[in-house]
């Protein structure tokens, strides 16, 4: 595709619901990213997935985060009984190769999903 | 603990002068050292990156001063154009891992 795109841009939710976010990243791009981005700050980084598997999930803030890559490309991240505090822009990045190959590989933002916790 | 300190929170600049933003980090282990800039409603972009085996890294308007010995590093926009107008990101990274952003700048250059 022309880059990374996420659905939906803007979500809505009531505390206690459960949310889907989805991620498309660029066709190829073997690394994928995801990001919580809170009203003033940089990103902060969550999972990242190389292919299929999670290579490093320790930004994830609780068991209440959890993420799929299951074929290797779309991705989505899963935020159950969400509260307040989860509302925040939710950013996704894929890059060519990641960050086990031996080089930096610029990673690729798509626009966000806005996510607002009721 | 914040891993990379960023300032100014914002920073207005006329039209040709300089923009001048300022990261810290307290790992000595980081050893690259982007910077990303964002417009609104859309995701970062890459603007420029460093490595700290040298001290300074020169795009068209856009410069990185790196120096490692204070654990600084900083962004420099020559000839400011309000296009330029935007938030600005540092981040760090070590080893291949996940990268840490700081606090963010928004730039207003003034026509």
């Amino acid at each position: 595709g022309a880059g990374v795109s996420q659905t939906p841009s803007n979500k809505v939710t009531e505390k206690g619901k459960y949310v889907e976010l989805r991620c498309d990243p660029i066709s190829g791009h073997t690394a994928l990213y995801w990001y919580r981005q809170s009203l003033g700050q940089g990103p902060e980084f969550l999972i990242y997935f190389q292919g299929t598997g999670a290579a490093d999930d320790s930004g994830l803030p609780n068991d209440r985060f959890f993420a799929v890559r299951p074929e290797g490309s779309v991705s989505t991240l899963k935020i159950q009984r969400t509260e307040r505090g989860d509302s925040a822009v939710y950013l996704c990045a894929s890059s060519l190769f990641g960050l086990a190959k031996g080089t930096y590989n610029e990673q690729f933002f798509g626009p966000g999903t806005r996510l607002t916790v009721l | 603990q914040q891993q990379v300190k960023q300032s100014p929170q914002s920073l207005i600049v006329q039209k040709g002068g300089i923009s001048i933003i300022n990261c810290a980090y307290e790992n000595t282990a980081f050893d690259y050292f982007p910077w990303y800039q964002q417009f609104p409603g859309k995701g970062p972009a890459l603007l420029i990156a460093i490595r700290p085996d040298v001290s300074e890294k020169k795009e068209g308007r856009f410069t990185i001063s790196f120096n490692k010995s204070a654990k600084q590093f900083s962004l420099h926009i020559m000839d400011s154009q309000p296009g330029d107008s935007a938030t600005y990101f540092c981040a760090a990274n070590y080893n291949f891992n996940k990268f840490y952003f700081g606090s963010g700048t928004k730039l207003n250059v003034k026509p």
